[in-house]
């Protein structure tokens, strides 16, 4: 079974661009969550889709969007990009939204703002 | 939430057990306790996952005292490629808990083994 798939791998973006990355997830999954990784905050939650709802956000401001289509597929999107934005991030899919149910991750997208 | 503590590192030799303990004091009656593997450069990897008392799969052994105030992931005869960083997670992602809730992995344990 193929795992959680993001695209693209590396991207590169001046301030004030926007951005949008795609996660598929696996096969018969509904839950996509999304993550920002850097090195000094470690792994931070961002959003999490359930058949196409937003279910959970974390803390971040609204530059941050995501959505879920029919299909599972997940797109994020950011908009008016910083430096700060520089980041790994992550998707991850599972069954569903229950604590049962591990997330497994893709390898990511690592995004440079210049 | 429930937030988590770990060791920052640990060092060990290639054949020795090793065990990472991660308090999480504020764990809910709903929460799991789950502990991922990374790679540099690559996305977490589920290692296992447990509610109470103890779980082992092919990789690792999960220890869950009463309380479940803390857990310990045990890795037995580690290897070489087994140098990583190893996340604790401890949360709830039922579907019908409020939007809001935040779920932040903690800093992780950085185990480096040795030869």
């Amino acid at each position: 079974k193929a795992g959680v798939t993001q695209t693209p791998r590396y991207l590169i973006k001046t301030r004030g661009q926007q951005v949008t990355l795609s996660c598929s997830p696996i096969s018969g999954h509904r839950s996509v969550s999304w993550y920002q990784q850097t090195p000094g905050q470690g792994l931070q939650f961002l959003f999490e889709y359930f058949s196409e709802t937003q279910r959970n956000k974390g803390n971040f401001p609204g530059r941050f969007s995501g959505r879920q289509f029919s299909n599972s597929r997940s797109e994020m999107n950011v908009s008016t990009l910083e430096l700060g934005d520089s980041a790994l991030y992550l998707c991850a899919s599972s069954l569903g939204s229950n604590s049962n149910q591990p997330q497994h991750f893709g390898d990511g997208t690592r995004l440079s703002i210049l | 939430l429930a937030k988590t503590t770990q060791p920052i590192s640990m060092d060990s030799y290639e054949g020795q057990e090793v065990n990472i303990t991660c308090s999480h004091n504020n764990i809910a009656t709903n929460d799991y306790i789950t502990w991922y593997q990374q790679f540099p450069s690559q996305g977490p990897r589920f290692i296992i996952q447990g509610y109470k008392t103890k779980v082992t799969n092919e990789v690792a052994s999960l220890f869950i005292p009463a309380d479940r105030k803390s857990s310990t992931l045990s890795l037995p005869r580690v290897s070489l490629s087994d140098t990583a960083v190893y996340y604790c997670l401890v949360g709830d992602m039922s579907v019908i808990k409020a939007a809001g809730n935040k779920l932040t992995f903690g800093g992780g344990t950085r185990v480096l083994v040795k030869p």
